[in-house]
């Protein structure tokens, strides 16, 4: 089975840095992924990890341990508009997804 | 590229109806997701295809739920019959083909569904 483990809710004020945590148990761990999710929307893709280290794109980043089993999401220069639930999902090397229960970040001005 | 449509949109039954849900993928994506969204919890995966064959299904409730792709492209949902704790968002989702570094999925809006 596939589990995995991120904060409820996170607060953080514009402008600033805030990291979401993700922690997974799996068996045939292929590759963590990261979405973002606005009231009433449907989620959207944000970034992917196959591999340890860290990917860049723009002002979001994503970093994965294998060896951990661990991976995080960095968000920079905060704005309003990223308040959302953000999700990590888990891929296995049989090619199932596993979701996570989400992270609800909330920006203050 | 046009993206996954789902419709529709919102529904209300009542418990014990049958209610159908529709999906068409993007194009040329060969793997489909059903996803069940209570309110304030992640997605969860009902079901996945692989083209038109089922990789995994263990948490579907098979008593009341079904789903089929036709011919590897659309697929439909079923619940029959409707009980209350299946009040949730529905979300269709498809990518390329799954196992691969290339597994972003697109999702498209969503089937609200409410059983009173």
């Amino acid at each position: 089975g596939q589990s995995l483990e991120q904060p409820s809710e996170v607060t953080a004020v514009e402008g600033a840095i805030v990291q979401i945590n993700c922690t997974y148990q799996t068996s045939g761990f292929y590759g963590l992924s990261w979405y973002q999710q606005h009231d009433g929307g449907a989620p959207t893709f944000l970034s992917y990890n196959g591999l340890d280290g860290l990917e860049e794109t723009g002002r979001f980043s994503s970093f994965l341990s294998r060896s951990d089993s661990y991976g995080y999401l960095l968000l920079q220069e905060l704005q309003m508009k990223d308040s959302a639930s953000y999700f990590c999902a888990v891929s296995t090397n049989a090619g199932k997804s596993t979701f996570g229960d989400g992270t609800t970040l909330t920006v203050k001005p | 590229e046009a993206g996954v449509a789902q419709s529709p949109r919102y529904k209300i039954i009542e418990k014990r109806q049958s209610v159908a849900f529709w999906c068409n993928p993007i194009s040329g994506h060969a793997t489909l997701y059903w996803y069940q969204q209570i309110l304030g919890q992640g997605p969860k995966l009902l079901i996945q295809f692989q083209n038109n064959g089922v990789v995994d299904d263990s948490q579907l409730p098979k008593d009341r739920f079904s789903a089929e792709r036709l011919k590897g492209v659309d697929s439909t949902l079923k619940i029959q019959p409707a009980k209350l704790e299946d009040s949730a968002v529905y979300l269709c989702a498809s990518s390329h083909l799954a196992g691969t570094d290339n597994t972003e999925a697109f999702f498209g809006q969503g089937t609200r569904l409410t059983v009173v």
